[in-house]
């Protein structure tokens, strides 16, 4: 089964830095586009970054030159690094695939994780 | 950057009935539209994707239109399961916008 599991969340303090990792199951990460989607507590859904297969990333401007998306091929690992943390950063972080295939254009996002929690916080 | 207005915001309504959720862009995206369900405490589910193509396992219930900035996402015949949080993103351009969601309930 395809299976996408995020991990790395926790409490942090305002200024410190986390990485969160995507473990892909049955999924290649390098092969398919890979997003981090985040959702603050009673919000709606955030698009936060994007990586591309052939390696172009894009990020929200909330999160420009904060935030920075990566894989591991060797470990099929997609990973979200977060410095400079502020408290409105706090949200479930989501990762989620976009298949390759005849649609990708699209950006549909078909496969998602069950998220990991940041809370930034003193 | 591309803004994506959903109406209504809420939506009440019965089992059995069928609604229609609205998302409105800020600017002409073509077909690069996409709709999810999502239930409280769980991740998002794609149900449509290219404004109007249902993915595989989406029950028949559900179905998707529209071009360029109006797009709809129509649930006929509302089944228990279906009351949910309703999302639209946009595929077009980065950053790939969420409308703000329509809750529809019971």
């Amino acid at each position: 089964e395809v299976q996408l599991v995020e991990s790395g969340g926790g409490l942090v303090q305002p200024g410190g830095s986390l990485r969160l990792s995507c473990a892909a199951s049955e999924f290649t990460v390098s092969s398919n586009y890979m997003t981090w989607v985040r959702q603050a507590p009673g919000q709606g859904l955030e698009w936060v970054s994007i990586l591309f297969s052939g390696g172009n990333t894009y990020y929200s401007d909330s999160v420009k030159g904060r935030f920075t998306i990566s894989r591991d091929d060797s470990e099929n690992k997609l990973y979200l690094q977060m410095n400079s943390l502020r408290s409105d950063d706090t949200a479930v972080y989501y990762c989620a695939a976009t298949p390759a295939g005849p649609f990708y254009y699209f950006y549909y996002l078909a496969v998602w994780g069950r998220g990991t929690t940041v809370t930034v916080s003193s | 950057d591309i803004q994506l207005t959903q109406f209504p915001s809420s939506l009440s309504a019965s089992v059995g009935d069928s609604v229609t959720i609205t998302c409105r862009a800020s600017q002409r995206i073509s077909t690069f539209l996409n709709w999810y369900q999502q239930k409280p405490g769980k991740a998002p589910k794609l149900l449509i994707f290219g404004a109007s193509s249902v993915q595989t396992g989406v029950p028949s219930g559900f179905s998707g239109s529209g071009s360029g900035t109006d797009f709809t996402l129509t649930i006929s015949s509302l089944q228990p399961e279906d009351f949910a949080t309703y999302y639209c993103q946009q595929g077009y351009a980065t950053p790939h916008s969420f409308g703000q969601g329509t809750k529809l309930e019971l």
